[in-house]
């Protein structure tokens, strides 16, 4: 069974330019989660979706960030404009489904580098 | 306030020496979960095991164990004679109840373990 696919594993742009990520998830998990790690600190949830539905986006910064998934397979995680503090490894997961207990599984991530 | 504090930044064993990472979680819900994830340098962090608030019980799988006490608030995980493949970032994670559909984890800041041969 094929794992998370993310794409680009890595990037690099400079401040105030736009950048995108993609995440296909494990064929047939309907939820879907992308988490920011920042060096040296554990993941944090920016968003997470329910086939195309956002669940919780309570941690997203709207003002740059964005997500979707629009046919409720594959998502993409867009920053615009970016600032230096986004320098980060951004990480997708899935899950079977909404629950407390879920297993999730993780893709390699993006190493973002804002300069 | 840290729900989920991992208070050892690094550990530095030398193989086949017992290591015991702490986790210890804050929440006031009655039903959550615990959750121990590796990640390794490739990057991807790998699910190694789930409690949940009911059941105590300590849990061995191989040369890992688990012990989760809800009177101190801690799940700590121990790996008996370590090997330089256990070399890792190992996370604890917290699932809450409350303002929780969809079982987003709270992880902890992480403990980096070298195991040197």
């Amino acid at each position: 069974e094929a794992g998370v696919a993310q794409s680009p594993r890595y990037k690099i742009i400079e401040k105030r330019q736009s950048v995108a990520f993609w995440c296909n998830p494990i064929s047939g998990h309907a939820t879907l989660y992308w988490y920011q790690q920042i060096l040296g600190q554990g993941p944090k949830l920016l968003i997470q979706f329910q086939n195309n539905g956002v669940v919780d986006d309570s941690q997203l910064p709207k003002d740059r960030f964005s997500a979707e998934r629009l046919k409720g397979v594959d998502s993409t995680l867009k920053i615009q404009p970016a600032k230096l503090e986004d320098s980060a490894v951004y990480l997708c997961a899935s899950s079977t489904r909404l629950a407390l207990n879920n297993e999730q599984f993780f893709g390699p991530g993006t190493r973002l580098t804002v300069l | 306030a840290q729900k989920v504090t991992q208070a050892q930044t690094e550990i530095s064993v030398v193989e086949k020496e017992d290591v015991t990472l702490d986790c210890v979680y804050e929440t006031r819900d009655t039903t959550y979960y615990l959750f121990w994830y590796k990640q390794p340098p490739s990057g991807e962090l790998v699910f190694l095991i789930r409690r949940n608030s009911f059941d105590e019980q300590n849990e061995i799988s191989g040369r890992y164990s688990w012990n989760f006490q809800k009177s101190t608030s801690s799940f700590n995980f121990t790996i008996t004679a370590s090997q330089v493949v256990d070399s890792a970032v190992y996370f604890c994670a917290l699932s809450e109840e409350r303002n929780n559909q969809g079982g987003k984890l709270i992880f902890g800041q992480g403990t980096e373990l070298s195991v040197k041969p």
